[in-house]
């Protein structure tokens, strides 16, 4: 049982590249999540999913998109890489939101330099 | 969204030492998550309390969630190297599907 497996674990970018973060869950969770980390500001929520089909903004979307076309893969895009963008991207999934003790399964991380 | 601030931010202790870490915030969460993280690698879930005055044991740490549910705290009793780790409380936001995070203690026991 892998849980959340982010692909890739490290990248380096210029300014202005493009990229995509994968992200895939095999433990059938409904939704799903992409935060960024950052020294001395805990997890910030970039965008979520509460299903299939569907995406919604978090508390600091901007410069980011993504995709939910499966079930099991969340895909977090970089259009164009800004250094202000370096972070280490977290990946996490859970069951739903219709009770709470839901916790949330996290991947290992994405670090992401952008120079 | 609703706001925690996590204190301290930075606590170094040698072994055997008693520590608390607190989470604060003005607004009222439905549940309140602790998680921690070691180098390397995500989050993992260490406890989740739901009620106003909760208190929950897991060996050496106790968890507690205010009776106003919008605050809670992690005593660790006899501090181990092996608790050295990043730890981070999570709120079940009220009017949303998501979790807001504190900014994280990091923790480190010196033997």
């Amino acid at each position: 049982n892998a849980g959340v497996t982010q692909t890739p674990k490290f990248r380096v970018l210029k300014t202005g590249q493009s990229m995509t973060l994968l992200c895939a869950q095999d433990m059938n969770h409904e939704y799903m999540y992409w935060y960024r980390q950052d020294p001395g500001m805990g997890l910030r929520l970039i965008h979520y999913s509460v299903g299939e089909g569907t995406t919604a903004k978090g508390e600091v979307p901007d410069g980011y998109n993504v995709s939910r076309l499966k079930k099991q893969n969340f895909l977090l895009g970089l259009e164009s890489a800004a250094p202000s963008q370096t972070s280490v991207y977290f990946c996490a999934s859970s069951y739903g939101w219709g009770w709470s003790n839901q916790p949330q399964h996290f991947g290992d991380g994405t670090r992401l330099s952008i120079l | 969204t609703q706001l925690l601030e996590q204190s301290p931010q930075f606590l170094s202790i040698q072994e055997g030492e008693n520590l608390t870490v607190y989470c604060n915030s003005s607004s009222v969460f439905s549940s309140l998550q602790w998680y921690r993280q070691e180098p390397g690698e995500g989050p993992v879930l260490l406890v989740t309390v739901v009620t106003g005055g909760e208190v929950k044991k897991l060996k050496r740490l106790t968890f507690q969630f205010g009776d106003a549910r919008k605050d809670s705290s992690l005593h660790i009793t006899a501090a181990q190297t092996g608790d050295t780790g990043l730890y981070l409380c999570a709120g079940e936001e009220t009017s949303g599907s998501r979790l807001t995070f504190g900014e994280g203690t990091q923790l480190t026991v010196n033997p």
